[in-house]
């Protein structure tokens, strides 16, 4: 099985730190994807990357910043942590070309920020 | 950016009753996954449809994608708590470049009680 392993469940940071999510993926996807998550608004994309230090902006990057130097590693970057980017975080992954490709997602990193 | 509205937000029902979820865009998508979340992991892929009007069934569970491949629906016959969770629809756009990326339904938070 596919194995997304996100490195925090849970993190409370303060307005104005620099915020590091990071995450694995064991199956040598292609894809690597950053999603947040809030009620009523669904997944909503930040970015993605289809390969080594390759990355493209999704549909709300402001704020964000991601790093890709391994395959299996994506990284997702909060230069300064604000209030309203508290949420639920989910990475995922999926093999090269998506419309039969699924994806695995991690079980994600709830952040607040005070 | 594309919209895909799920309905209901919410449902609380018994076990054994039917219900139906709807997935509404005014894009049209390549193709369509659902997915299930459970409280505290990522969303699980249910199924993929890719051409209008697919109808697959995966046990007591009913997938359909629309003639026109802009709206999608899920029936469940005779519910179970097992079923209980937040269930997601997810178009694939086209021409998306490089790598394609999902649009997320706004999510349908589903809760079957004994």
């Amino acid at each position: 099985d596919v194995k997304v392993t996100q490195s925090s469940r849970y993190l409370v940071k303060r307005t104005g730190e620099k915020v590091f999510l990071e995450c694995v993926q064991d199956m040598d996807h292609e894809n690597m994807f950053w999603y947040r998550q809030d009620p009523g608004l669904g997944l909503r994309l930040i970015y993605f990357s289809y390969d080594v230090k390759m990355k493209e902006k999704g549909d709300i990057p402001e704020g964000y910043s991601v790093s890709r130097e391994k395959k299996e590693r994506f990284s997702l970057i909060l230069e300064s942590a604000s209030t309203n980017q508290t949420s639920m975080y989910l990475c995922a992954s999926s093999l090269l070309g998506l419309r039969d490709s699924p994806l695995h997602f991690g079980n994600g990193t709830r952040l607040t920020v005070t | 950016t594309q919209l895909l509205e799920q309905s209901p937000q919410f449902l609380s029902i018994q076990e054994g009753e039917n219900l139906t979820v709807y997935c509404n865009s005014s894009s049209v998508f390549s193709s369509l996954q659902w997915y299930r979340q459970e409280p505290g992991e990522g969303p699980v892929l249910l199924v993929t449809v890719v051409t209008g009007g697919e109808v697959k069934k995966l046990k007591r569970l009913t997938f359909q994608f629309g003639d026109a491949r802009k709206d999608s629906s899920l029936h469940i016959t005779a519910a179970q708590p097992g079923d209980t969770g937040l269930y997601l629809c997810a178009g694939a756009r086209i021409n998306t470049g490089t790598a394609s990326k999902l649009t997320f339904g706004t999510g349908t938070r589903l809760q079957v009680t004994l």
